[in-house]
């Protein structure tokens, strides 16, 4: 059980385009979702937290305009990165647990590259 | 606010000795810990967990962890490592802060096995 899934696991686009990345909870409801950027050999950095049906929220310093964060549904959340530049190529990993439940459950990360 | 720190970036250990991953953390009340493991590409996978009670938690894969609060740590134990784990390890702590879930991850510890 708790299986989170992430799709597409790999992307690569052109510079100025938009890029979606989607965040699924397989077998159960996920009302607090978690997205996070990790750079090579480095830790995971949490860019926003998103409760099911409300605004996310974002941490000091991620832009919200360019990171936009959907929540609409209690098994996906989706992380829009616009107009992507080169320096937002990097691994970004959700997360998803269920209200109540202490443990967040980890999706497989997609890899972005921006050319 | 809570951190998280992992003193070693690296491990190097012998294909069955005996290993221990140090993990510190701070937080003013008792916090939720975690130890994760990453493969290279990949999601996290929760190895163990300690919320409450009994301060020596079993882990999947062999892991063991130890909470002690008289020295904030939550440090991994494993009596013989495999070549299979090497791999990223992440230590984290989970508080609930003004009804928020925030959850802390520390930078990381490598582990590379030796045959």
């Amino acid at each position: 059980g708790a299986v989170v899934s992430q799709h597409p696991s790999r992307v690569i686009c052109k510079s100025g385009t938009s890029v979606k990345i989607e965040c699924r909870s397989l077998d159960f409801q996920a009302t607090t979702m978690f997205w996070y950027r990790q750079f090579p050999k480095q830790s995971l950095m949490l860019m926003a937290t998103s409760n099911e049906g409300s605004k996310a929220t974002y941490e000091q310093g991620v832009e919200k305009d360019k990171f936009l964060i959907n929540h609409a549904s209690l098994t996906l959340s989706t992380l829009t990165v616009t107009s992507a530049h080169p320096e937002d190529s990097s691994f970004y990993i959700c997360s998803a647990r269920t209200q109540g439940v202490r443990t967040q459950y980890f999706g497989p990360g997609t890899r972005l590259l921006v050319l | 606010a809570q951190s998280v720190t992992q003193p070693d970036i690296h491990i190097t250990v012998s294909e069955g000795a005996s290993l221990e991953l140090r993990c510190n953390y701070s937080y003013g009340a008792t916090p939720y810990l975690f130890w994760y493991v990453q493969s290279p590409g990949q999601g996290l996978q929760l190895l163990l967990k300690y919320f409450s009670g009994d301060t020596l938690v079993q882990g999947i894969k062999g892991f063991e962890a130890e909470f002690k609060r008289s020295q904030s740590s939550f440090n991994l134990r494993k009596p013989s490592v495999h070549w299979s784990d090497a791999a990223e390890y992440f230590c984290a702590v989970g508080a609930l802060s003004g009804g928020s879930y925030i959850p802390t991850f520390g930078r990381g510890t490598s582990l590379i096995v030796h045959p």
